[in-house]
């Protein structure tokens, strides 16, 4: 079965300053694929990333950066230098290559970010 | 670019009356079309999905159906809404399955 635990519920955090978003996951899997999802007060998901089981190589894109550890499966997110907009809840999701329920993202419950200025 | 439209934003709607969402996809062919409930404090779990016209998969038995009508066209129904059918749906495309899905804005359904 696969599982996605996104342990932190909500995370406060000042204007300026470093957050890291915790994900863990479980699959008996050894191909499979990660994913990262904002999701603003508008509602809709905001795809951020995804990562490919055979890839540990870790990515940063603007403020944003990923760390990638199947040691310890984990595929932790990063904000530096946080900003208002970045007020969100986030998802981070797991989805199989193959086999059956391939075709589903299972999600995290989400951590909810609230950048306070 | 591709663009996808969901729509009605936001719906209340008594118990047992029916409902239809409808869901379309622009700029591309034969995606695959999903559609998610988020319920309130929880995250995301997959209803339906479609890999063509006509093609519709069940992940979790309910009240609900869906329908492909058309390459780009996603519809979820149901005859006689519940109080538990409350929640948040979206719908979502994506152009393979390993590949990311891309989310509509979601309709925020109320029965009461």
């Amino acid at each position: 079965a696969q599982k996605v635990t996104q342990a932190q519920t909500e995370i406060s955090v000042v204007e300026k300053e470093d957050v890291t978003l915790d994900c863990v996951y479980e699959t008996r899997d050894t191909t499979y694929y990660l994913f990262w999802y904002k999701q603003p007060p508008s509602g809709e998901l905001v795809f951020l990333i995804r990562r490919n089981s055979f890839d540990e190589q870790n990515e940063i894109s603007g403020r944003y950066s990923w760390n990638f550890q199947k040691s310890t499966s984990s595929f932790n997110f990063t904000i530096t230098a946080s900003q208002v907009v970045d007020s969100a809840v986030y998802f981070c999701a797991l989805r199989r290559d193959s086999g059956a329920g391939s075709y589903q993202l299972t999600f995290g419950k989400g951590t909810k970010l609230s950048v306070i200025p | 670019s591709q663009t996808i439209h969901q729509w009605p934003a936001t719906l209340v709607q008594p118990v047992g009356s029916p409902l239809s969402l409808e869901c379309t996809v622009e700029g591309t062919s034969n995606p695959n079309l999903y559609w998610y409930r988020q319920a309130a404090g929880r995250g995301l779990q997959l209803l339906f999905y479609s890999v063509g016209i006509g093609q519709i998969s069940s992940e979790v038995p309910q009240n609900l159906s869906a329908s492909r009508p058309q390459d780009r066209q996603f519809i979820l129904s149901s005859k006689k809404l519940l109080l538990s059918d409350s929640g948040f749906y979206l719908c979502a495309w994506s152009v393979v399955r390993e590949a990311e899905a891309f989310f509509g804005q979601g309709t925020r359904l109320t029965v009461v």
